[in-house]
């Protein structure tokens, strides 16, 4: 079965320091996958996705990620955060299509001046 | 991507009683997909919704309490019944599409008081 680990619950960083969400995945075939963030009150808005290709994806709003087969990480980082960033951020895996996603349990970021 | 439209908004319900929450894509899908985030919690699998079937419950969940509609290939409706003030949460439908991820809906907050 499925499944994704975010093992930090909670994140206090610093505006303008950098920033890495850690994400840990369990996927029996080459995953779909995803980090999507959520302000308070807010919908699900897609940050970015991994399927193939380069290990290293762009995303939106200056958010990156890697995507360590070796390691099942896919971990998102950010260069300079900006007090916006507080949020929840979740991060999900699939096989895109008509599979389900399973979402890890997020990590509550809060930034301070 | 697809868009999906999804009513209500929120809603606060007395409970006992019963509340649909409807899902209008505008493109035609296979699979839909209802989730529920319950407060500060991650995002929980419902079921899936496949056009001219029977939907297909997680674990946890049952027709009964959660009837979910798929008349056609644009067009889902999950049934919450007999609410009690644990189905307080946020219901969310989705949709998967292949290498273009997947989109959810804006959301539908429940309150049973």
């Amino acid at each position: 079965a499925q499944s994704v680990t975010q093992p930090d619950i909670h994140i206090t960083v610093s505006e303008g320091a950098s920033l890495e969400l850690r994400c840990n995945y369990s996927y029996g075939a080459t995953p779909y996958l995803f980090w999507y963030v959520q302000s308070p009150g807010q919908g699900l808005q897609l940050l970015l996705k991994y399927f193939s290709g380069d290990t290293l994806v762009q995303g939106i709003k200056g958010f990156e990620a890697e995507f360590k087969r070796s390691q099942s990480s896919f971990n998102l980082r950010k260069p300079s955060v900006h007090w916006s960033d507080a949020a929840e951020y979740f991060c999900a895996v699939g096989a895109g299509g008509n599979e389900k996603l399973t979402f890890g349990t997020g990590t509550r970021l809060t930034i301070i001046p | 991507s697809a868009v999906i439209s999804q009513k209500p908004s929120r809603d606060i319900c007395q409970r006992g009683t019963s509340l649909t929450i409807q899902c209008q894509v505008d493109s035609q899908v296979t699979m839909m997909f209802w989730y529920r985030q319950q407060p500060g919690q991650s995002l929980t699998l419902i079921a899936t919704a496949n056009q001219g079937s029977e939907a297909t419950y997680e674990s946890g969940f049952v027709i009964d309490k959660f009837p979910i509609s798929r008349p056609n290939l644009t067009f889902s409706t999950l049934t919450v019944s007999n609410m009690s003030p644990e189905d307080s949460s946020i219901y969310l439908c989705s949709v998967g599409q292949g290498s273009s991820g997947y989109t959810f809906g804006s959301g539908t907050r429940l309150t049973v008081v």
